[in-house]
């Protein structure tokens, strides 16, 4: 039972312009939401949170919208850049601080010159 | 100031063999949790460890367990090894008692042939 799904597994984007990453989730238990970045042979870096008091929290290029009423949530990136290719994970988890992580299957975003 | 750290990078087994990986969580941190990323996947929780005890766990047989040691490194553990089993297996630490992301290490790729 895939409780955080990210349906689009691959995303292409010019270089400048807006990238917006996808994810839905099932369980109404998560409460607290964050996107991961991985770079091939890396592990994740956390790149950006929200809990869900939230519908918003941007951190400069980057920015998380909450749909609560839909359970889902977005990743833009403005302006997308070459390093921001990567693959993108979006997670979920009961609370904040150290609950476990479901995380999506990820999306790749490749940001072309 | 080290980040997380993980050994070895790479590991080739046969079916039936057992496995340590090893994990030292970044400088500071108390709390480890390891995750199974298999091909084409997001990271599965596996479980998490702080003051030398389980505290979660995740949807895995008892194969798999798991150590922390009084310095917060971690060891996981999996015995009669399967096939399914081959994947990148991750660390994350953390701050028990501080809300936060998870710092991810590099991973240790498992081959079970």
């Amino acid at each position: 039972d895939q409780q955080v799904k990210q349906n689009s597994p691959s995303l292409s984007v010019q270089e400048g312009r807006i990238s917006i990453l996808n994810c839905d989730y099932t369980n109404s238990m998560f409460d607290y939401f964050l996107w991961y970045k991985k770079y091939p042979a890396e592990g994740p870096t956390f790149l950006i949170s929200i809990s869900s008091i939230k519908d918003k929290n941007e951190d400069g290029r980057f920015t998380v919208f909450l749909n609560k009423s839909a359970k889902h949530l977005s990743l833009h990136i403005v302006p997308s850049q070459p390093g921001d290719s990567a693959v993108y994970f979006c997670a979920a988890s009961r609370g904040f601080g150290n609950e476990k992580l479901t995380f999506g299957t990820g999306t790749r975003l490749t940001i072309i010159p | 100031d080290a980040g997380v750290t993980q050994s070895p990078t790479h590991l080739i087994k046969t079916r039936g063999q057992q496995v340590t990986l090893r994990c030292s969580p970044k400088s500071g941190h108390d709390t480890v949790s390891w995750y199974q990323q298999a091909l084409g996947q997001g990271p599965q929780f596996i479980f998490q460890y702080y003051e030398e005890e389980e505290r979660q766990r995740g949807n895995f047989p008892d194969r798999f367990s798991g150590h922390q040691f009084p310095n917060y490194s971690s060891e996981l553990n999996v015995n009669a090894l399967l096939l399914g089993d081959s994947a990148l297996y991750l660390c994350a630490s953390s701050y028990w008692s501080l809300t936060g992301e998870q710092f991810f290490g590099p991973g240790t790729r498992l081959t079970v042939l």
